[in-house]
């Protein structure tokens, strides 16, 4: 299995241009969040999802948007990037929504707004 | 805003145990607390958690106080892989709650 995995590892923008950060898992988890990390911060929650078709808001979701069509995807789109929105974000899952305690994480998706 | 208060750093002897500390005087009866770690830039790292009862698995024993307002991760023999940023969380929002991260503590395990 490979796991959580993030793409791209890397990302330039300009202010305004707009993005999709993907995320899948090969694990047939139901619950996938979206976290995001500022330098010497810990982590925000952005967005999450219980399953297929659902999805809600997290600590810090204005400019984010996401969407679970399947079981395995759980991209995250920036509609319009703006410099406060540089940071490094991390897709997570874990089994089910019981299980939210438990995420494993992808390696990490590092986003610079100029 | 983290229910955790934990010390910004701290540092071990290779070999030795490491005893991490987490205040969490606020929990509630039904909230968990959640051992995480995260090497370098890496993405964070399930370690342990628990309700009431100490805990041990293959990595890390978990002793959380009788009532339940502070808790200590033990890392039985520190080795510098063990260098990281260990994450103390109680998880809101009862059994399928949000786990909500606050800064960690920056454990330094010296040779």
């Amino acid at each position: 299995n490979a796991g959580v995995t993030q793409t791209p590892k890397f990302q330039v923008l300009k202010t305004g241009q707009s993005m999709t950060l993907q995320c899948a898992q090969d694990m047939n988890h139901e619950y996938m969040s979206w976290y995001r990390q500022d330098p010497g911060m810990g982590l925000r929650l952005i967005h999450y999802s219980v399953g297929a078709g659902i999805t809600d808001q997290g600590e810090v979701p204005n400019g984010y948007n996401v969407s679970r069509s399947t079981t395995e995807d759980f991209p995250l789109r920036l509609l319009s990037a703006a410099p406060s929105q540089t940071s490094v974000y991390f897709c997570a899952s874990s089994r089910d929504r019981g299980r939210t305690g438990e995420l494993f994480f992808g390696e990490g998706s590092r986003l610079t707004v100029l | 805003d983290a229910k955790t208060t934990q010390p910004p750093s701290m540092d071990c002897a290779e070999g030795r145990a490491a005893n991490l500390p987490c205040n969490h005087s606020t929990i509630s009866g039904n909230e968990y607390v959640y051992w995480y770690r995260q090497i370098h830039s890496q993405g964070p790292q399930y370690i342990i958690h628990g309700l009431k009862n100490n805990e041990t698995n293959e990595m890390a024993s978990l002793i959380i106080t009788e009532d339940r307002k502070s808790s200590t991760l033990i890392l039985p023999h520190a080795t510098l892989r063990d260098t990281a940023v260990y994450y103390c969380i109680v998880r809101v929002g009862g059994s399928q709650g949000n786990l909500i991260f606050g800064k960690g503590t920056k454990l330094s395990v010296k040779p």
